[in-house]
C-alpha cells in the first residue's frame, strides 16, 4: 500500500491563480480530510469527507474548494490564491469502522505552497 | 470551546532524559487524545492515543497520563534519544476521532 500520497510536493503561485492540489489514498478509508499547518498554530482543518459525495467544512474553509466523487480521491482547489495561503497543506485519511477502532489518521507526505 | 493548549513550545533535553509535554482542552465531550510525532518534510505520524476511560496508557518509552478532571493530558518520553528529535502535536476529537483539533506543537530537541 502507498498510503496517502499528494502531489505535488511543492508549488509556487502568483496572487490571483488557481490550482488544485491532489490527495489519494489506498487504504479504501471512508474519511478524508485535509489540513493546513503554519508555524505556531498547529494543523487547521479545512475540509473534511466522510464517503463519496459528501464533503463539508472545517475550522478555516474560505479561499478553498473540495469534491468527493471516489472514496481513494480527495482533491482541493484554491479558486484565487493569496499570500495567506502560503502554508504547507496535508490531506489525512482514516477509517470510519466505529468506536472499537484505532481511529488512527494517516498522513500524506505535504505539498508545502507559496502565493507571491 | 474547541481549542487545545500546549506546553512548552520547544524542549531541550539531554539524552536519556524524561521529555514531558502537557496539553489542556475545554470541551469536555471530547473523547479521543492522541499525541502526533512529526520529523521535518514529512507528515505528521500517530505515536499514541488514549480515551477518557483509563488515566494512563503506555506503549514502550512513551506513557500518556490523562487528567480528565483538570482537563489535561501529557505526553512522558523516558529515556529520551536524540532520535526523538521532532515536533509533536497534541490533538483532541468528539465522537469516532475524525476531526481533530491540534494543539500548536513542541519542538522537541534531544542533545547528544
Amino acid at each position: 500500500n502507498a498510503g496517502v500520497t499528494q502531489t505535488p510536493k511543492f508549488q509556487v503561485l502568483k496572487t490571483g491563480q488557481s490550482m488544485t492540489l491532489q490527495c489519494a489514498q489506498d487504504m479504501n478509508h471512508e474519511y478524508m480530510s485535509w489540513y493546513r499547518q503554519d508555524p505556531g498554530m498547529g494543523l487547521r482543518l479545512i475540509h473534511y469527507s466522510v464517503g463519496a459525495g459528501i464533503t463539508d467544512q472545517g475550522e478555516v474553509p474560505n479561499g478553498y474548494n473540495v469534491s468527493r466523487s471516489t472514496t481513494e480521491d480527495f482533491p482541493l482547489r484554491l479558486l484565487s490564491a493569496a499570500p495567506s495561503q502560503t502554508s504547507v497543506y496535508f490531506c489525512a485519511s482514516s477509517s470510519t469502522s466505529g468506536r472499537g477502532s484505532n481511529n488512527e489518521q494517516f498522513f500524506g507526505p505535504g505539498t508545502r505552497l507559496t502565493v507571491l | 470551546q474547541q481549542q487545545v493548549k500546549q506546553s512548552p513550545q520547544s524542549l531541550i533535553v539531554q539524552k536519556g532524559g524524561i521529555s514531558i509535554i502537557n496539553c489542556a482542552y475545554e470541551n469536555t465531550a471530547f473523547d479521543y487524545f492522541p499525541w502526533y510525532q512529526q520529523f521535518p518534510g514529512k507528515g505528521p505520524a500517530l505515536l499514541i492515543a488514549i480515551r477518557p476511560d483509563v488515566s494512563e496508557k503506555k506503549e514502550g518509552r512513551f506513557t500518556i497520563s490523562f487528567n480528565k478532571s483538570a482537563k489535561q493530558f501529557s505526553l512522558h518520553i523516558m529515556d529520551s534519544q536524540p532520535g526523538d528529535s521532532a515536533t509533536y502535536f497534541c490533538a483532541a476529537s468528539l465522537g469516532y476521532g475524525q476531526n481533530f483539533v491540534f494543539g500548536p506543537g513542541t519542538r522537541l530537541s534531544v542533545l547528544p
